[in-house]
């Protein structure tokens, strides 16, 4: 079974400077998707940015980027010029390629951005 | 184009209870997932129905159930409700069941068991 791991319960930035948050998940397929999702305190959760496991060229969604490791099986969210709207819970999730059905979580990491 | 849309917001009801929570989902999407995310915790999948078939179920007993109608809307029901069951229960639509197919989530409806 895969298991994604955020070691991070809660990080904390300054605003307009840069974050990294951290995840690494467990797997033996080699077709799969990794995501980045935000859950805002009204409790929507949003896609921040995807990521294909056959594409090496990590994906970069405006200030947001990923650094994608598969041989570590690491998955990073770097959030650049941070703003106070980037306050969130982020979770970090995987999804098997193909016909999957599920997405598998990790336990999020809640950032704070500081005025 | 309206979004992923779930009622009600909020739900109280007590041990044993049976519960009905609903999911309408994305114009153009034939795919709805339903998580259950307990505090401070992420999201555990319950089940997937695609085309009104369920294509997927996750660690739940039976008493959590599912339907899918023609519209592609969905419901969940919980029978014999326990006190672990308070959690916040998101449903999710896509179009289609790849992997790469972006789940959009509802805002969730908050479930407290007394």
């Amino acid at each position: 079974a895969q298991t994604v791991t955020q070691s991070q319960p809660e990080m904390s930035v300054q605003e307009a400077e840069t974050v990294t948050l951290s995840c690494t998940y467990d797997t033996s397929e080699s077709d799969y998707y990794l995501f980045w999702y935000k859950q805002p305190p009204s409790r929507q959760m949003i896609l921040v940015i995807r990521q294909e496991a056959y594409k090496q060229q990590n994906a970069t969604e405006n200030r947001f980027s990923v650094n994608f490791q598969k041989a570590a099986k690491s998955f990073s969210l770097k959030i650049s010029d941070s703003q106070l709207g980037d306050a969130a819970m982020y979770f970090c999730a995987y999804r098997s390629g193909g016909g999957s059905e599920k997405l598998v979580f990790g336990k999020g990491t809640k950032l704070t951005v500081n005025p | 184009e309206t979004g992923v849309t779930q009622s009600p917001t909020h739900l109280i009801k007590t041990r044993g209870q049976q519960v009905t929570l609903r999911c309408s989902s994305q114009s153009g999407h034939n795919t709805v997932s339903w998580y259950q995310q307990a505090l401070g915790q992420g999201p555990q999948f319950i089940f997937q129905y695609y085309r009104e078939e369920e294509n997927g179920r996750g660690n739940f007993p039976p008493r959590f159930s599912g339907l899918q109608f023609p519209n592609y809307s969905s419901e969940l029901n919980v029978n014999a409700l326990e006190l672990d069951d308070s959690a916040l229960y998101l449903c999710a639509s896509s179009y289609g069941t790849n992997g790469g197919d972006e789940q959009f989530f509802g805002p969730g409806t908050r479930l407290t068991v007394l």
